[in-house]
């Protein structure tokens, strides 16, 4: 069972490069969500995509570009990459948004240097 | 906007002693969820709460939503060393779900 899978699992960038982490999920959800996590400050919603064609803004969405090519596909995009951004970026979904349990990918190692 | 806040932010325990995790929400609580995490994989979820009163078990690890529905407790019974890991409750905020800071558990064999 793949579930969610995200794509680098690591990565190291310099300052200004861009990137896109990739993020597919096979469960037929609707909604998918990328989330950063952060020592002492747990996780924090970046973007999120409430069902196909559509994208909002999360609690940090400042230097982030998100593009939901499909049903199965979130895609995170850093442009210019700054030493700020080097986190664990971690993919989910749900059938919904609100009262569904929420499933993660395995998580994406981002270190801007 | 709804605010988490995890108490304790970390907790050593030994092996067999009994823990509390709380999380404490800002707003009234409409669905809440409690997720383990071991260092460097993803999250696992452990149980989700949505009535006040409601309470759940898994196993050794039993989480309670109070009546008020501003605070959930996330309780382990005999602790083992697989218990250790963080410990992350989250809540439905207007569909999307917010996260507390998490409970850093180390459990000594």
């Amino acid at each position: 069972n793949a579930g969610v899978t995200q794509t680098p699992k690591f990565q190291v960038l310099k300052t200004g490069q861009s990137m896109t982490l990739q993020c597919a999920q096979d469960m037929n959800h609707n909604s998918m969500y990328w989330y950063r996590q952060d020592p002492g400050m747990g996780l924090r919603l970046i973007y999120y995509s409430a069902s196909e064609g559509t994208t909002d803004k999360g609690e940090v969405p400042n230097g982030y570009n998100v593009s939901r090519l499909n049903k199965r596909e979130f895609s995170l995009r850093l442009e210019s990459a700054a030493p700020s951004q080097t986190s664990v970026y971690f993919c989910a979904s749900s059938p919904r948004t609100g009262g569904n349990t929420i499933y993660f990918g395995e998580g994406s190692w981002l270190t801007v240097v | 906007s709804q605010e988490l806040e995890q108490s304790p932010q970390s907790l050593i325990v030994q092996e067999g002693k009994n823990l509390t995790i709380n999380c404490t929400s800002s707003k009234t609580l409409y669905g809440l969820y409690w997720y383990k995490q071991k260092y460097g994989e993803g999250l696992i979820f452990l149980m989700m709460l949505q009535k006040g009163g409601e309470e759940k078990s898994h196993e050794k690890i039993t989480a309670k939503l109070d009546e008020k529905k501003q605070q959930s407790s996330l309780h382990i019974t005999a602790s083992q060393p697989s218990h250790a890991g963080i410990y992350l409750c989250g809540a439905d905020n207007t569909g999307k779900l917010i996260f507390g800071q998490g409970t850093t558990l180390q459990v000594k064999p």
